[in-house]
């Protein structure tokens, strides 16, 4: 049930675009993406609800690919804040919530 | 706006002790509740999930189990913990609708 992501890590430079991937291999009701620092909680990013969906949060963006079950995050522009461990969350039937083994983005100056 | 207490923040317990991780949801009524456990340097399993009183779905077989008594409150126990029980143990709540999730500042918990 869990979602596989890609890449396991990832070192940016500020400035820098990075993209993560989560595939599933089970048919998704949404995907959802969190971000979460170290030793903090997981904090929301934004959802998807449909096919081919995209959304944006500042520089940061997703789409979703109902029919191939994926989602990706694309971060532009890095900037240091964007720094942390990086989940997708797929619910298959509205009310179950499966996390990708999730991604660890360090940016440095 | 959707608030959740989780208590202890922090414990240390021996092998073979009882726990009890208690989880209170403040906003929408009804709401859906999880348990999730995020190992050292791992991702964040799902244990529990609950859609209602006295309802809850275990998702991995453990020593652990989870009880709602009350609309708001959601429970983690165990009788006994075993060294592969610690971990960061965070409660979630999901909004309606879009059942975005909304977690609490988590409790660390290491069994010695």
């Amino acid at each position: 049930q869990q979602p596989v992501q890609s890449p396991q890590a990832v070192i940016l430079r500020e400035g820098e675009d990075a993209v993560i991937n989560c595939s599933s291999s089970k048919a998704l009701y949404s995907v959802h993406w969190y971000r979460q620092k170290h030793g903090e909680a997981p904090v929301f990013l934004m959802i998807l609800l449909k096919g081919g969906e995209q959304k944006g949060h500042e520089k940061i963006s997703a789409s979703f690919n109902e029919k191939k079950q994926q989602s990706s995050l694309y971060l532009t522009a890095s900037q240091l804040s964007y720094s942390g461990t990086y989940f997708c969350g797929t619910d298959p039937v509205g009310n179950q919530f499966y996390f990708g083994t999730g991604t660890s983005l360090t940016v440095i100056p | 706006s959707q608030t959740i207490h989780q208590w202890p923040a922090t414990l240390v317990q021996p092998v073979g002790s009882p726990l009890s991780l208690e989880c209170t949801v403040e906003g929408t009524s009804n709401p859906n509740l999880y348990w999730y456990r995020q190992a050292a340097g791992r991702g964040l399993q799902l244990l529990f999930y609950s859609v209602g009183i006295g309802q809850i779905s275990s998702e991995v077989p453990q020593n652990l189990s989870a009880s709602r008594p009350q609309d708001r409150q959601f429970i983690l126990s165990s009788k006994k913990l075993l060294l592969s029980d610690s971990g960061f143990y965070l409660c979630a709540q999901g909004a309606s609708g879009a059942n975005v999730l909304t977690f609490g500042a988590g409790s660390r918990l290491t069994v010695l």
